[in-house]
C-alpha cells in the first residue's frame, strides 16, 4: 500500500496563477482532508469530504477550491494564488472505526 | 471558537531521560484525543490515541494522560532517544461524525545525546 501521495511535492507559482493539488489514497477511506501548514504552527484545516461527491468547508476555506470525484481522489484547487497562500500543504485521510489520520508527505507551494 | 493550545513551545531533554509534552484544550465537549508526531519534511503520524472516557492510556514507550477537569492533556515518552526529536501535536475531534480534528502548535521536542 502506498498510504497517501501527494503530487506535486514542490511548486512555485507567480501571483495569479492557478494550479491544483492531487491527494490520492489507497486505503479506501470515506473520510479525506486539505490542511495547510504555516511555519511554526498547527494545521488548519481548509476543505474536507465525507464521501465521494461531497465536499465541505473547513477553517479556512478561503481562496480554495476543492472536488472528490472519486473516492480515492481529493483534489485542491488554487483559481488566483496569494502570496498569502505560501505554504505547505498536506492531505489526509481516515475511515473505519479510528479517526487516526493518514498524512500524506505534503507540497510546498511558494507564490511570489 | 474552539481551539487546543500546548503549554511549552519547546522542550529539550537528555536522552534517556522521560519527556513531558503537555497540551491544553478548551472544547469540553471533545470526544477523542490523538497525539501525533511530525518528523521534519514529513506529513504528521499517529502516536497514540484517548477516548474522552478514559483518564489513561499506555503504547509503546508512550503513555497519553487526559484529565477532563481542567482540560488537560499530557504526552509521557519513556526513556527519549534521538529519533523521538520532532514536533507533537495534539488533537482533538469534537464532531466524530466528520472526523474532523483540531489541532495545536505542536511542541518541538530536542533529544540530546
Amino acid at each position: 500500500n502506498a498510504g497517501v501521495t501527494q503530487t506535486p511535492k514542490f511548486r512555485v507559482l507567480k501571483t495569479g496563477q492557478s494550479m491544483t493539488l492531487l491527494c490520492a489514497q489507497d486505503m479506501n477511506h470515506e473520510y479525506m482532508y486539505w490542511y495547510r501548514q504555516d511555519p511554526g504552527m498547527g494545521l488548519r484545516l481548509i476543505h474536507y469530504s465525507v464521501g465521494e461527491g461531497t465536499t465541505a468547508k473547513g477553517e479556512v476555506p478561503d481562496g480554495y477550491n476543492v472536488s472528490r470525484l472519486k473516492k480515492q481522489n481529493f483534489l485542491l484547487g488554487l483559481e488566483s494564488a496569494a502570496p498569502s497562500q505560501t505554504s505547505v500543504y498536506f492531505c489526509a485521510s481516515s475511515g473505519g472505526t479510528s479517526y487516526e489520520q493518514y498524512f500524506g508527505p505534503g507540497t510546498r507551494l511558494t507564490v511570489t | 471558537g474552539e481551539s487546543v493550545g500546548l503549554h511549552l513551545p519547546t522542550l529539550s531533554v537528555q536522552e534517556g531521560d522521560n519527556s513531558i509534552i503537555n497540551c491544553a484544550y478548551s472544547n469540553s465537549a471533545s470526544d477523542y484525543f490523538i497525539w501525533y508526531k511530525q518528523e521534519s519534511g514529513k506529513g504528521p503520524q499517529f502516536i497514540i490515541d484517548i477516548r474522552s472516557n478514559m483518564d489513561k492510556r499506555q503504547g509503546q514507550r508512550v503513555t497519553v494522560l487526559l484529565n477532563k477537569t481542567v482540560k488537560h492533556l499530557s504526552l509521557q515518552i519513556a526513556a527519549t532517544q534521538p529519533g523521538d526529536s520532532a514536533v507533537y501535536f495534539c488533537a482533538e475531534i469534537g464532531n466524530t461524525n466528520a472526523g474532523k480534528s483540531t489541532f495545536g502548535d505542536g511542541t518541538t521536542l530536542t533529544v540530546k545525546p
